[in-house]
Parts: C-alpha cells; structure tokens; sequence
C-alpha cells in the first residue's frame, strides 16, 4: 500500500513562495499522476495540479500562473511551488495518486499539512 | 470546465436513517471518471466509490452509487454513526462543495 507524507514549512510569508515536498513510500513513483489537491479551512476541495512521472505537468488555470511542480524520482517524492502568495492561499495542501493508472480517482492521500500564510 | 452541484448542503438525520446525496453536472459527462469520497473533521479525504458505481476497496455495501449522463447519485442504505462526515463528488480535476450530513 502506498503511502504519501507532504512536509514544508507551516508558515509562509505574503508574496513569498510557499514550498511543499510529498514523500511516496511503499510504492515507486515511477507511474501514475501525482497531485496536489487543497482545502481552505471549512472550506471545500480545490485540484491544484498533477505532474506525471514522466514530468509532464497540468494545472488548475485559475492558479497555473504561480504554480511549478516537479519530481525526484531517485528520492521518489515529487514538490510543489506556489508563488507570490496571498491569505487566500491559506490551507490544508494534500498530496494524492490515483487508484489505477490512467484513472483519476484519488485513493492514496497523504495526511495533509496546514499552510498559512500571514505576515 | 464541468461544474459540479452538490445537494442539499447539509442533511440532518439520525442513525439508522436511509440517505441520497445528489451530484448535478453542468453538462453530460462520462460516468466512469464520476467518483464519490467521504470526509470527516481533520482527515484526508476517503475514496469511497469510483467509476459512478464501484466501491472502493474495504467500503462497506451500505454505501452506493448510481447515475449517468449529469446526475449522479450517492445513497447510504443505513446510517451508521461512523457516515455523519462531508461527501464530495468529483469528475476530474472537478470536486463538488459537499454535502454534510449531521445528527438530528
């Protein structure tokens, strides 16, 4: 069973870069779609982006223009970079593969990790 | 892009009880990228039915899943205290708002 850990900072300054890395275990990286989904707090779900294990990327377009991801696959963890940031960006950011290759259904999700951001 | 509305917004019901959440795409969409997750305070999401209608693995047969075209439909056949949780419903990269459903 493959299991995901996001880790990065709690706390991101307004402007800066917020900087996530996700940490597959128990599985390789080498396939699927890897994605970043997040959750303003009482809020609902909100699909960032996914980068293939072959680095092809897809984003939400309404965040493309500050996002960037990217993969490791000799640590076998891939990243996120969201830039210029704001107190909207506020949430809970998770990392999540999909059941089946060439599905988009998530069922491996890590256990999330609150970034806020003030100043 | 596909919306995707979620109804209601909150149900109040008691265990026991037998429950349909309703999920309204704005257009015809291919119901096997239709998938279904619960919720609950502080944890990831939990898939909980795939392709509109499969259960997910180790998802109890109480829940399941139904539609085509741009309604879909999740129903809870028996409440357990365990369902009362946040249901989203997804297509692509699409997630509904949810639907809560609390104790009366």
């Amino acid at each position: 069973q493959v299991q995901l850990q996001e880790s990065g900072p709690g706390l991101v300054k307004p402007s800066e870069t917020l900087s996530l890395t996700c940490i597959v275990s128990g599985g390789s990286i080498n396939s699927y779609y890897w994605n970043w989904i997040r959750q303003p707090p009482g809020k609902g779900l909100e699909w960032i982006g996914y980068i293939y294990y072959t680095g092809s990327t897809n984003y939400n377009p309404s965040l493309k223009s500050r996002v960037t991801m990217s993969l490791d696959t000799s640590k076998n963890q891939f990243s996120l970079r969201l830039s210029s940031v704001t107190v909207a960006d506020t949430a809970v950011y998770y990392c999540a593969r999909p059941s089946v290759a060439g599905r988009f259904d998530f069922d491996s999700w890590g256990q999330g990790t609150l970034v806020t951001v003030s100043s | 892009e596909v919306v995707l509305t979620q109804s209601p917004g909150t149900l109040s019901l008691s265990p026991g009880d037998r429950v349909t959440l309703a999920c309204r795409a704005s257009q015809s969409v291919s119901s096997n990228f239709l998938a279904w997750y619960q919720q609950k305070p502080g944890q990831a999401p939990r898939l909980l039915i795939y392709g509109a209608s499969t259960r997910a693995t180790g998802i109890p047969d109480r829940f399941s899943g139904s539609g085509s075209g741009a309604d879909f439909t999740l129903t809870i056949s028996r409440l357990e205290p365990e369902d009362f949780a946040v249901y989203y419903c997804q297509y692509w990269e699409t997630f509904g708002q949810g639907t809560k459903l609390e104790i009366k």
